[in-house]
């Protein structure tokens, strides 16, 4: 267990929706990753993170947004789905100069 | 453009062979390389080496990182079943710790 929660664990929906991933980073972290995991890309940094500021972005679609809230956790919201989104996403968190250390994900599936 | 490649890809063992999987990379500002072990679903990390560790051990798992051949090395020891897994190796850069660029990983399959 590396103490980076996420829910759901599965979301199942439907093209054209939206939805919400949240995260909790372990206990201390002030930095919050998020990453995307599918068969033909895998794994894709999206965005980070850092004590509520945004602090660097990879290719992350605009159909896709991210926040980091006052007690550290973090949502990260998925609009207009396509079933190209359908992917593993991974939520994880650390201190500056330590290692990354990942949630269990969210596996999404878009119909 | 950063890169990071991994091999081989896959490959299959038995029980108590040692297995060396490689990662080479070619990033700007390199800053960190990780390792993680997959298996059903969360990157499990393993070792992080930088330029202060370049080297890295915990029990029958270890690591070096060669900066100036800019690659690393992941052996296994004494391999049992539990190792079976997909390994991923990533690489961060100055850019921002914790934006990770990682290889397509290397699945292991150690069989009885």
């Amino acid at each position: 267990d590396s103490g980076v929660t996420q829910t759901p664990k599965h979301l199942i929906t439907a093209t054209g929706q939206r939805v919400t991933l949240r995260c909790s980073p372990r206990s201390g972290d002030l930095s919050v990753y998020w990453y995307q995991q599918s068969l033909d890309q895998g794994l894709q940094f999206l965005i980070q993170y850092y004590n509520g500021e945004e602090r660097a972005k990879g290719n992350i679609l605009e159909r896709f947004s991210a926040q980091q809230f006052p007690d550290l956790h973090s949502e990260l919201n998925l609009s207009s789905l396509e079933l190209g989104d359908s992917a593993l996403y991974f939520c994880a968190s650390s201190a500056t100069g330590t290692a990354v250390y990942f949630g269990p994900g969210t596996r999404l599936l878009v119909l | 453009e950063d890169k990071v490649v991994q091999s081989p890809l896959s490959l299959v063992v038995h029980e108590g062979d040692t297995v060396t999987l490689n990662c080479s990379y070619e990033v700007t500002n390199f800053r960190s390389l990780l390792w993680y072990k997959q298996e059903k679903k969360a990157p499990t990390f393993l070792f992080m080496l930088t330029s202060s560790g370049i080297e890295k051990k915990s029990g029958r798992l270890s690591s070096i990182l060669d900066k100036k051949e800019l690659f690393s090395i992941l052996n296994i020891t004494a391999t049992q079943t539990g190792d079976s897994a997909i390994y991923l190796c990533a690489v961060g850069t100055a850019d921002s710790w914790g934006k990770l660029q990682f290889g397509a990983g290397t699945q292991v399959v150690v069989t009885p």
